[in-house]
């Protein structure tokens, strides 16, 4: 079975643009998380969806939102980049609620 | 609240030797603990996971952790290791009190000596 995707794989954006990333997760898995992993703040959670809806939501900015379609694939999108933006950014998905997450290789943004 | 200690932030060993990164958990609720590892320019790769079956849980490439309750822990080992196991390591909970969103470690980092 293919594992999670994600697309980018690497990004290169200046301050004040936007960025969507994209993940496709393992077939079959319903829930995809995303989180973002900083040197300065390790990896902390961004939000999750399960079934097209955000069931959870972490301690960031609105400029960061997501979605995920009928076929559990996910975007997140970030407006307004700030350079504190720059960071990995990694996916995980689950087959549903309290199961155990598999992650992407993830999209390593770099914010000018 | 839920919280997650990595104790030593960078564990240096010589391959052939035995590996151990500890891990304290705080949680009000039985806790799901897993280890990850990231590998450079990687993902996270699960190692193991414990959901409240056997306290000794055996992972892939060797590697095992204890849960101990009464010591709030959940130490990872590896009894001879190699030099591919030289990453980044982390420590996660997952529990009823943060919604079971996962909480992580601040890693550990493993050097392995030739």
């Amino acid at each position: 079975k293919a594992g999670v995707t994600q697309t980018p794989r690497y990004l290169i954006k200046t301050r004040g643009q936007q960025v969507t990333l994209s993940c496709s997760p393992i077939s079959g898995h319903r829930s995809v998380s995303w989180y973002q992993q900083t040197p300065g703040q390790g990896l902390q959670f961004l939000f999750e969806y399960f079934s097209e809806t955000q069931r959870n939501k972490g301690n960031f900015p609105g400029r960061f939102s997501g979605r995920q379609f009928s076929n559990s694939r996910s975007e997140m999108n970030v407006s307004t980049l700030e350079l504190g933006d720059s960071a990995l950014y990694l996916c995980a998905s689950s087959q549903g609620d309290r199961q155990t997450q598999y992650f992407g290789p993830g999209t390593r943004l770099l914010v000018l | 609240a839920q919280s997650v200690t990595q104790l030593d932030s960078h564990v240096s060993v010589s391959e052939g030797t035995p590996v151990l990164l500890r891990c304290n958990y705080s949680s009000s609720y039985s806790p799901s603990l897993f280890w990850y590892v990231q590998h450079p320019n990687k993902g996270l790769q699960l190692l193991l996971k414990y959901t409240s079956a056997a306290t000794l849980v055996k992972g892939i490439n060797g590697f095992e952790a204890e849960f101990k309750k009464s010591e709030t822990s959940f130490h990872l080992t590896k009894p001879s290791a190699h030099m591919s196991d030289a990453a980044e390591y982390f420590c996660v909970v997952s529990a009823l009190d943060n919604d079971y969103k996962l909480s992580f470690g601040a890693g550990t980092t493993v050097t392995v000596r030739a």
